[in-house]
């Protein structure tokens, strides 16, 4: 089974406005990580956000917030008047496993969303 | 502060001729990974380490070996490359835990003819 889907491959918005990408995820873990990361066409991975499971309040960074439904498994990545720039290929990504084990902290990667920005 | 340095950026090899990808982090970080990037894949885990003398298996192992001598080093050795191993590569990074970002290097476009 997937460990995270993202099942939009391509996503378009206009210059200005909010997108949702979304993601969800599985595990039996109580204890794990949620991330965000941007890939722009020049190929680096760019760290956006991150999310602990025993968090309660939602991650807010700058113009990106993470919505973390944690009965539903999802964690939505939200990002708010949308630039130009921003159009990327996106992933979402999961750290578990339990603390001391050898696979602790192993990060599994979605298919990632393409995000295309409008002007 | 370098980061995760990987190189080279680009590589050409011919069916059966082996390499090694290097990569070289100054973070002092005790988990380093290698990652492979296919079109509507994601990145899948190929091996990783949790520390100097630690290493174990990720996703898509085969072919592929690794060791990790120091902590900063973890290159990655492609045998006997074949054409199904062009792709991008990516060597990551992290303080080991759930919590921990991980830093990527610049990734390596590795096509096997």
């Amino acid at each position: 089974a997937q460990k995270i889907t993202q099942t939009q491959p391509g996503m378009f918005v206009q210059e200005k406005e909010a997108v949702t990408l979304d993601c969800t995820y599985d595990t039996s873990d109580q204890s794990y990580g949620l991330f965000w990361y941007k890939q722009p066409s020049s190929g680096e991975m760019i760290f956006l956000i991150y999310q602990g499971s025993y968090d309660e309040q939602n991650a807010t960074e700058g113009r990106y917030s993470l919505n973390f439904q944690k009965a539903r498994k999802s964690a939505n990545l939200v990002i708010s008047a949308s630039q130009l720039g921003d159009s990327a290929m996106y992933f979402c990504a999961m750290r578990e496993g339990r603390a001391g084990g050898t696979s602790y902290g192993k990060l599994t990667f979605g298919q990632g969303t393409i995000l295309t920005v409008h002007p | 502060n370098a980061g995760v340095t990987q190189t080279p950026k680009f590589q050409v090899l011919k069916t059966g001729q082996s390499m090694t990808l290097q990569c070289a982090q100054d973070m002092n970080h005790e988990y380093m990974s290698w990652y492979r990037q296919d079109p509507g894949m994601g990145l899948r885990l190929i091996h990783y380490s949790v520390g100097a003398g630690i290493t174990d298996q990720g996703e898509v192992p085969n072919g592929y070996n690794v060791s990790r001598s120091t902590t900063e080093d973890f290159p990655l050795r492609l045998l006997s490359a074949a054409p199904s191993q062009t792709s991008v590569y990516f060597c990551a990074s992290s303080l080991r835990g759930n919590t921990a970002e991980a830093f990527f290097g610049q990734g390596t476009r590795l096509t096997v003819v």
